[in-house]
C-alpha cells in the first residue's frame, strides 16, 4: 500500500509567519509534487521535484519555496504567510520509472492564515 | 490560461442514473488523460485513464469516452450509487520528452447521487 504522509491535517498560522509543510513517502518514488486545492479552481501545481535537490516551478510558485534534501521528503515553505495562502495543500508522488504512472496523493493539509 | 476545461461544476443524479462529466483540452500534445476521484477529507485517487489511440475505455461502471478530433473526453458513471458521491477531476499530460509528467487538472465536478 502506497503511503504518502503529510505532517499536519490542520494548521492555523498568523500573517507573516514562516510555515513548513512536510510530505514523506515510503515508495522510493523519484517525483514529488505540491498542489493547492481551492473551491472552483481545482488543483494547481505549486512546485515539483524529480530528484534530490532538484526542483521546478509549477503554475503558481509565487510566495512559496521547496526543499528536497532526502528522496523520501519534500517540504513546502511559505516564507511569510499571507491570508490568500489559506488553502488545502496536497502532496503527491509518482514513479518516473514507468511512463506514465499514477500520482498518489496524501490526505492534505488544510492551512488557515489569520 | 486554462488548458483543461471541465463541466459541469456540480451534478446531482438519482441512484441508478447515469452521471456524465465532460472535459475539453487545448494542447494537442497531451497524450494521457486520467480521471481522479476525491472523497471528503481524502486526497484524490486515480479512477481510470485513457490514451488517445482508443476512443473508449471501460472499467466496471466507469467509462471514458475520447474524441480526439474535438479534443474532448468524458467520464460516464453507469448505475450511479450514493457511494459514488465525490469530487471528480479530469487531467491531462504529455508523456513524451522526459519523465516529469506534470498533470494539468480541470477544476473539478462535485457529484451527488441521491438515494
Amino acid at each position: 500500500d502506497v503511503k504518502v504522509t503529510q505532517s499536519s491535517r490542520y494548521l492555523v498560522k498568523r500573517t507573516g509567519e514562516k510555515v513548513f509543510l512536510e510530505c514523506v513517502q515510503d515508495m522510493d518514488h523519484e517525483n514529488m509534487f505540491w498542489y493547492r486545492q481551492d473551491p472552483g479552481l481545482g488543483l494547481r501545481l505549486i512546485y515539483f521535484s524529480y530528484d534530490v535537490k532538484m526542483k521546478e516551478k509549477g503554475d503558481i510558485p509565487e510566495g512559496y519555496s521547496v526543499s528536497r534534501e532526502k528522496k523520501e521528503r519534500f517540504s513546502l515553505i511559505l516564507e511569510s504567510a499571507s491570508t490568500n495562502q489559506t488553502s488545502m495543500y496536497l502532496c503527491a508522488i509518482e514513479s518516473s520509472g514507468r511512463a506514465p504512472d499514477t500520482q498518489y496523493f496524501g490526505p492534505g493539509t488544510r492551512l488557515t492564515v489569520l | 490560461q486554462q488548458q483543461v476545461k471541465q463541466s459541469p461544476q456540480s451534478l446531482i443524479v438519482q441512484k441508478g442514473g447515469i452521471s456524465i462529466i465532460n472535459c475539453a483540452y487545448e494542447n494537442t500534445a497531451f497524450d494521457y488523460f486520467p480521471w481522479y476521484q476525491q472523497f471528503p477529507g481524502k486526497g484524490p485517487a486515480l479512477l481510470i485513464a485513457i490514451r488517445p489511440d482508443v476512443s473508449e475505455k471501460k472499467e466496471g461502471r466507469f467509462t471514458i469516452s475520447f474524441n480526439k478530433s474535438a479534443k474532448q473526453f468524458s467520464l460516464h458513471i453507469m448505475d450511479s450509487q450514493p457511494g459514488d458521491s465525490a469530487t471528480y477531476f479530469c487531467a491531462a499530460t504529455m508523456t513524451s520528452g522526459g519523465s516529469n509528467y506534470k498533470l494539468t487538472f480541470g477544476k473539478g465536478t462535485l457529484l451527488t447521487v441521491n438515494p
